[in-house]
């Protein structure tokens, strides 16, 4: 059974500041992974998805690695700012042509930018 | 467009009584998605739609859980009788395979206590 680990939980940082949040997934047999971001009271909101053949996206001050043999992809935001306050969550979908829509979601790392 | 729609936004419910949940996904998105999110376990997918029929239910609980799409436009979670762990936040999600088609957009949610 696929399991995703997202440390640290929470994170805190100044604004302006460089910074990384980690995924880590068990099993390699993966389709994609997707990162989401989820503000409070709100739905889930997708940043950037990786197919298993790539080995990262980007969209503006995010980019998303993915190294599918040693199960982690990491997300990485330039010059944080307070706007970027939010859980971001990981998920992976399997190597299945009717499974890779079963998203396998981490727990997600709360993330506080302060000005 | 509106997004997916979702309501109620929050219930309020006592053990033993009946809960239905409803979702309208995006116009032309053909898989629709029911997820639970608790602090515990996290998001989990219970229940996927494509074209209006259950692939997958495997991540629905207990039988107390039913869910139906009974056209394109609409979705209901029923919960029958309730139970207070059923507590969580219940998402609706749709998706579009000609597009971006692993990428799933989020209703809102719904907050479910049930006391």
């Amino acid at each position: 059974k696929q399991e995703v680990t997202q440390i640290p939980a929470a994170l805190s940082v100044p604004e302006g500041e460089n910074l990384v949040l980690n995924c880590s997934f068990t099993d390699s047999a993966i389709y994609n992974l997707q990162w989401f971001r989820q503000d409070p009271g709100k739905g889930l909101t997708s940043l950037l998805l990786i197919q298993s053949s790539q080995r990262e996206q980007t969209s503006g001050r995010l980019n998303a690695s993915l190294d599918k043999s040693s199960g982690r992809s990491t997300l990485y935001i330039a010059a944080s700012q307070p706007g970027d306050s939010a859980t971001y969550l990981c998920a992976v979908s399997p190597y299945s042509g009717a499974g890779s829509y079963q998203l396998t979601f981490g727990k997600g790392t709360k993330l506080s930018v302060i000005p | 467009d509106a997004g997916v729609i979702q309501s109620p936004r929050h219930e309020v419910t006592e053990m033993g009584q009946e809960v239905t949940l409803r979702c309208k996904p995006i116009s032309g998105h053909d898989y629709l998605f029911w997820y639970r999110q608790t602090m515990m376990r996290g998001l989990e997918l219970l229940i996927y739609f494509n074209n209006n029929v259950p692939i997958d239910d495997s991540g629905m609980p207990e039988d107390r859980f039913s869910a139906k799409m009974p056209n394109a436009s609409f979705s209901t979670l029923k919960i029958q009788p309730s139970e207070p762990r059923d507590s969580a936040v219940y998402f609706c999600a749709s998706s579009f395979r000609g597009g971006r088609a692993d990428t799933q957009y989020f209703g809102p949610g719904t907050r479910l206590t049930v006391l």
